[in-house]
């Protein structure tokens, strides 16, 4: 049973480029969350998808966007890359109509802007 | 929602039973407790989570009094490799608006010595 799977691993970008983070679902998980983490903080929530559509959004700007596909898969995009964009992106799974909703995260994307 | 706080840092030894205690003053009734673990550059992993009273798994424990108002992660008999960042956060259920969004605090740095 396959965990929750983040492509690339690692990734450096220069600043105003643009950026597309790919996550694949644990096997029967239906809704996926993205998160931040800056270095030496806490994962900071971006926003979650649920049936393809984006259901909750975090304090990001717009230069954040994502998609979810039919198999649940998704990809986070950022535009306009800043060196503050720095950091450690997480996906995490979850299936929506499980009581607690756990979600469980993958082993991350490290963007590097310079 | 509700807000999370832990000790920043905590030490102990090989062996040892480590207690780590969450306040969470403001829970709310569709609040579940979970507790998370991250080592550096990994995704944080999912550890236990909890209502009320007592959980235990195969890793850890977790207590919650009556009042749900603070919760105690146990570790028993922690080895080296047991050295992490430990989260606690407070979810909503399936049913709350707030579903899907997780709220990090800085996390518990526990450092096992030998």
């Amino acid at each position: 049973d396959a965990g929750v799977t983040q492509s690339p691993t690692h990734l450096i970008k220069t600043r105003g480029q643009q950026v597309t983070l790919r996550c694949s679902p644990k096997s029967g998980h239906d809704t996926v969350s993205w998160y931040q983490q800056a270095l030496g903080q806490g994962p900071q929530f971006i926003f979650q998808y649920y049936e393809e559509e984006e259901r909750q959004r975090g304090n990001f700007p717009d230069r954040f966007s994502g998609h979810q596909f039919p198999n649940y898969s998704s990809e986070l995009n950022v535009n306009a890359l800043l060196l503050g964009d720095s950091a450690l992106y997480l996906c995490a799974s979850s299936l929506k109509a499980s009581a607690q909703e756990t979600q469980y995260f993958g082993p991350g994307t490290r963007l590097l802007v310079l | 929602l509700a807000k999370t706080t832990q000790p920043i840092s905590m030490d102990s030894y090989e062996g040892q039973e480590v207690n780590i205690t969450c306040s969470h003053n403001n829970i709310a009734t569709n609040d579940y407790i979970t507790w998370y673990q991250q080592f550096p550059s990994q995704g944080p992993r999912f550890i236990i989570q909890g209502y009320k009273t007592k959980v235990t798994n195969e890793v850890a424990s977790l207590f919650i009094p009556a009042d749900r108002k603070s919760s105690t992660l146990s570790l028993p008999r922690v080895s080296l490799s047991d050295t992490a960042v430990y989260y606690c956060l407070v979810a909503a259920n399936h049913g709350s608006s707030n579903t899907g969004k997780l709220i990090f605090g800085q996390g518990t740095t526990l450092q096992v010595k030998p």
